[in-house]
């Protein structure tokens, strides 16, 4: 356990609303990622965090935008939900100097 | 690039068996290799790793893999399957990109056990 904590852990909302997404850590990792998860394509990476107002794009970064003010928090906003975005969304951080990841439970994001 | 391919998307397996999860890479220098397992409805977990050295790692749960170089594979075994290992099992790899180490999952590998 990597004291890794996501909230909301279900959320329902509707096309073209914004929609914040909350990581937390409790161990000062330096290294934190958002992914998400769709049946047939493992884990994709968002965006990730290298440090305090320190963030880079990942591999499916359109659309979504992060933020991080503080080391334990790593927040994933879509700035206007759409239904594509339907997924489950991972939050990892990285411990040790190779790329060990440990994941979040997880937030199961629904668009209508 | 780098990639990782699991072949079967779907395994089932009587409880008791031997279980083998396959998982074929492709990158140009020596990888970074891992099995994550992923319970319904949980985040994933790391089972085992291996950076370098014996090419035969053990993991949690009973689970080990072997790293064959020839073969781009790093399969995934247990020697008994039990019930409770019903789940999905993710290989990965990790590459080096400037100062950031870049992870690239396969697609899964769904593990059903039966009695």
């Amino acid at each position: 356990d990597a004291g890794i904590t996501q909230s909301p852990r279900h959320k329902v909302t509707e096309t073209g609303t914004p929609v914040t997404l909350r990581c937390h850590q409790t161990e000062n990792h330096r290294y934190m990622y958002w992914y998400r998860q769709d049946p047939g394509h493992g884990l994709r990476l968002i965006h990730y965090s290298y440090g305090v107002k320190d963030t880079d794009k990942g591999e499916v970064s359109d659309g979504y935008s992060v933020s991080r003010s503080k080391t334990e928090d790593f927040l994933l906003t879509l700035e206007s939900a759409t239904s594509s975005q339907t997924s489950v969304y991972f939050c990892a951080i990285r411990n040790g100097t190779v790329e060990t990841q440990y994941f979040g439970p997880g937030t199961r994001l629904l668009v209508l | 690039a780098q990639s990782v391919t699991q072949p079967d998307i779907h395994i089932t397996v009587s409880e008791g068996a031997s279980l083998e999860l396959r998982c074929n890479y492709s990158y140009g220098a020596t990888p970074y290799l891992f099995w994550y397992v992923q319970s319904p409805g949980q985040g994933l977990q790391l089972l085992l790793k291996y950076f370098s050295g014996d090419t035969l790692v053990q993991g949690i749960k009973g689970f080990e893999a072997e790293f064959k170089r020839s073969q781009s594979s790093f399969n995934l075994r247990k020697p008994s399957v039990h019930w409770s290992d019903a789940a999905e099992y993710f290989c990965a790899v990790v590459r080096n990109s400037g100062g950031y180490q870049k992870v690239t999952f396969g697609t899964g590998t769904k593990l059903q056990v039966i009695p």
